[in-house]
């Protein structure tokens, strides 16, 4: 079976400061992965997606994030956080062929302070 | 980039009605479309996956006859809660794929806010 983990349920960070979070996944096939950004009461946001090729993945806002298939990790960077950051993120693996069902992790909390 | 809309945007019913919750693709044809629930400070639970045509494939746990998904064509599907109770209330929030250039990639709905007094 299939399962993604995030391993910080909430990160404070203080303003212009750098962010990694971190997640990582399990899976006995190929993948491709993803993160998400939530803002309160909305959807969700593509941030970046990995679905091959080059392993440093650059996304929206400045974010990027690093496959490492040894260590079955994708983890989230930002080098300076804006207040504007403040959301929830999900990182997901979608599975090859089953349909293009997403395996969400638990969600980060990050929460940027002045 | 594809566009995904949701109807209504928040909703508030009595409980024991019913209430439909519309997913339209908005600028490309959705050949699938997924379905989750979120309660507040948690993940998305992915509820049932519709194709265009076909019965939904609920997922292990999701009542079929209490979550009604109809996936009629190829740009809206349809989420109907019957009889809905307190413990419906929930974020509801669905995604689109078109399984064409954008590959498996899901785009996301806005969402949903469900209440049941």
């Amino acid at each position: 079976a299939q399962s993604v983990t995030q391993l910080d349920s909430q990160v404070p960070v203080f303003e212009e400061a750098p962010v990694e979070l971190r997640c990582n996944y399990s899976s006995s096939v190929s993948v491709y992965l993803f993160w998400y950004v939530q803002y309160p009461n909305q959807g969700l946001q593509l941030l970046l997606k990995y679905l091959s090729g080059s392993t440093l993945v650059k996304g929206i806002n400045g974010f990027e994030a690093e496959f490492n298939k040894s260590q079955t990790s994708f983890h989230l960077r930002k080098p300076s956080v804006h207040i504007s950051d403040t959301a929830e993120y999900f990182c997901a693996v979608l599975i090859y062929n089953q349909g293009g069902k997403l395996i969400f992790g638990q969600g980060t909390e990050l929460s940027v302070k002045p | 980039g594809a566009v995904v809309s949701q109807h209504p945007s928040w909703v508030i019913c009595k409980s024991g009605t019913s209430v439909k919750i519309e997913c339209r693709s908005l600028d490309f044809q959705a050949t699938t479309m997924f379905w989750y629930r979120q309660f507040p400070k948690q993940s998305l639970m992915l509820m049932a996956t519709s194709n265009e045509g076909s019965k939904a494939t609920y997922e292990q746990g999701v009542e079929k006859d209490k979550f009604l998904i109809n996936h009629a064509s190829l740009t809206l599907s349809t989420l109907t809660v019957t009889s809905a109770h307190p413990e419906d209330s929930s974020f509801y929030i669905c995604s689109a794929s078109d399984a064409g250039e954008n590959g498996n990639e899901q785009f996301f709905g806005p969402g949903t806010r469900l209440t049941v007094l």
